[in-house]
């Protein structure tokens, strides 16, 4: 069935050094993808959204890149802070024609300092 | 602005008890959705309500959740006969409509002994 997953369940990363956060999805037919960051107790946060036209989008800090061909999105931290450590989800729109979002399981990411 | 507002943040029920959990979203968001997230998780499809069309249910776990949206702002998610099973965060979350960001509520924890 359709899914959306990640590759690897933490990532520990030293405090300034850049982060690369990984997604693959099965659904050639997503043409919406989110990535969300999520802190302890609090709901998911919007960070980067992209559209199957596109390739890449940067924002302040994060890039979004899209690979079609394979399935697969990344997040991009720039100059990782510890205020970037919390658990982060890819999510997809369009599987099944579905409109909500089918969420990953999420990557937690621990920033040394 | 105000953003995506749950209550209670936090519910403990017995077993067999039903609860109500509410979702106040943000103003003027046509699209209203509710999810689970069990303890380590992603976040699990409930139910999405976009304007006056018929809701897509095709998230529901059993026929003891059921929600609904009044007025086309708030809504109430339900669940009857509650089971150990159903303890989990239960998240909403608004957006402007299909492929806009979804904006989450701090999500209500719900514990069944």
């Amino acid at each position: 069935g359709e899914s959306v997953g990640l590759h690897l369940p933490t990532l520990s990363v030293q405090e300034g050094d850049n982060s690369i956060i990984n997604c693959a999805y099965s659904n050639s037919a997503s043409d919406y993808f989110i990535w969300y960051k999520q802190e302890s107790g609090k709901g998911p946060q919007f960070i980067i959204d992209i559209r199957s036209n596109m390739d890449k989008r940067q924002g302040q800090r994060v890039t979004v890149l899209l690979n079609k061909t394979v399935k697969h999105l990344s997040l991009q931290i720039a100059a990782t802070q510890p205020g970037d450590s919390a658990v982060y989800f890819c999510a997809e729109t369009g599987a099944t024609g579905r409109r909500a979002l089918t969420f990953g399981s999420g990557t937690r990411l621990q920033v040394q300092p | 602005g105000a953003g995506v507002s749950q209550s209670p943040s936090n519910k403990v029920t017995e077993k067999g008890k039903d609860v109500e959990l509410r979702c106040d979203p943000i103003s003027g968001h046509t699209a209203l959705y509710w999810y689970r997230q069990s303890l380590g998780q992603g976040l699990e499809f409930l139910i999405y309500f976009q304007g006056n069309s018929a809701p897509d249910k095709s998230g529901l776990p059993s026929d003891r959740f059921s929600a609904e949206r009044t007025g086309g702002s708030v809504s109430t998610l339900t669940i009857q006969r509650t089971q150990q099973e159903d303890s989990a965060v239960y998240l909403c979350a608004s957006s402007l409509g299909a492929n806009s960001p979804l904006h989450f509520g701090n999500g209500t924890r719900l514990t069944v002994t």
